[in-house]
This record gives C-alpha cells, sequence and structure tokens, in this order.
C-alpha cells in the first residue's frame, strides 16, 4: 500500500530563513508527486507536481522541490521564507499505474513563520 | 477556487442527524472526489467518482454514501452523524490525463457533531 510520511510535523522559522520540509513515499511503481498549501481559513492550493522529467521543479511563490527516486523522496525547498508563507504543506502521491488520481496525502507540516 | 464550491461551509449538527454537503464544480472535469482531513492525520480518500454513473469507495468510506447527480455535482452524505465525523470535509475535481491527474479542491465544509 502507498503512504506517504512528512517528517516535520510543525516549523518555526524566522523571515528570510531558509526551508527545506521532508517528504518521503513508500511505492514501487512510478508516481506523481504534488505539494499543495493551505493557507489559514483556506481551502487546498497546489504550489508545484512533477510526472516526468527535471527532477528539479518549480512553483509559484517561489517554492521549488526535488525528486530523487532513489530516496523515494520529494522535499520543499524556498531560500527566504516570509511571513505570507505561514500555512500548512502537504505531499501527495498518486500511483501512475491504474490511472485512478487518487491522492495520498502525508500528515501535512505547519509552517509558522516570524516576522 | 470559485470553480470548485461547497455547500454549506460550515454545521454543527447533532448526533444521529442525516447530513448532505454539496459539492459543484465548473472545471468540466469528469472526475470528482471527497476528502476529510483530520488535524495530524492529512487529508484521507472517503469516496470518489469518475463520472456520473461510476462511485467507488475510498480510504475510509465507512458512515458515508454519496450521489453524483450530473457531472458537476457530487454530494456526501452522514446518514447518522456521530462526533468522529466532526472534521473538515473536502471535495475536490480532476481530468484524467493519461496517469497525470491534477486535483483542485474546493474550500471545504467544517462539519461539527455534538
Amino acid at each position: 500500500a502507498q503512504s506517504v510520511s512528512q517528517h516535520n510535523h510543525h516549523v518555526i522559522l524566522s523571515e528570510a530563513a531558509s526551508l527545506e520540509l521532508g517528504c518521503n513515499y513508500s511505492y514501487g511503481g512510478t508516481v506523481n508527486l504534488f505539494w499543495y498549501v493551505q493557507y489559514p481559513g483556506q481551502h487546498l492550493q497546489l504550489l508545484l507536481k512533477y510526472f516526468s522529467g527535471d527532477p528539479l521543479v518549480k512553483g509559484i511563490k517561489g517554492f521549488e522541490a526535488e525528486f530523487i527516486k532513489s530516496k523515494f523522496s520529494f522535499n520543499l525547498r524556498k531560500p527566504s521564507v516570509q511571513w505570507s508563507d505561514t500555512a500548512e504543506y502537504f505531499c501527495a502521491v498518486n500511483a501512475r499505474s491504474g490511472n485512478t488520481g487518487k491522492l495520498i496525502f502525508g500528515q501535512g507540516t505547519t509552517l509558522q513563520v516570524k516576522p | 477556487d470559485a470553480d470548485v464550491t461547497q455547500t454549506p461551509r460550515n454545521r454543527i449538527t447533532k448526533t444521529g442527524k442525516r447530513i448532505m454537503l454539496e459539492c459543484s464544480q465548473t472545471k468540466g472535469h469528469d472526475r470528482m472526489y471527497w476528502y476529510r482531513q483530520d488535524p495530524g492525520l492529512g487529508l484521507r480518500l472517503i469516496y470518489y467518482s469518475f463520472d456520473v454513473k461510476d462511485i467507488n469507495k475510498g480510504e475510509i468510506s465507512d458512515g458515508y454514501s454519496v450521489s453524483r447527480q450530473a457531472q458537476a455535482k457530487f454530494s456526501l452524505s452522514l446518514e447518522s452523524a456521530i462526533p468522529n465525523q466532526t472534521a473538515l470535509y473536502f471535495c475536490a475535481t480532476s481530468e484524467p490525463g493519461q496517469g497525470t491527474d491534477t486535483q483542485y479542491f474546493g474550500p471545504g465544509t467544517r462539519l461539527t457533531v455534538l
């Protein structure tokens, strides 16, 4: 069965600090990988996604993620966070085979950025 | 994202009551999903539908039922609500892309069962 693990449950940073949120998945086949963000009181928004090609993916608002197949990882990074990045971040995976589109989510990481 | 709407946005109900949460989309997507979000657990799939005649159970379907009334509408029902169904419920849509679906989420419904 597929699973997704986010190692950091709650991260607190000061503005301008660099961010890296870990995400590992468990699945033997080809996967699609996603990071979603949920700002306080809002719905999930897609930050970035990886389907194939260049393993370094750039998303909105200066975020990027790198797919390392050998490590089953898809970590999210941002060089310099802003107070407005305070939100909950979810890593999600779906299996390419079967074409069901079903997403398996990690537990989420709450990011608090102090001004 | 205004393309996916959910009603109501907030609901407080009592144990044993029947509740329906509604989802509508203007994206023209065939696929629709219902998830629930609980603190520390992320989002878990309840049901999904690939078209009007297709309904599939997800990871945690017990205690829930769904109806796909049209391509654009997908409703989630709690036949007899219980307190551990208190959660944030999200509807999502996607258009199949040969294994490369991207899901788009509604604003969520916060349900409290007393």
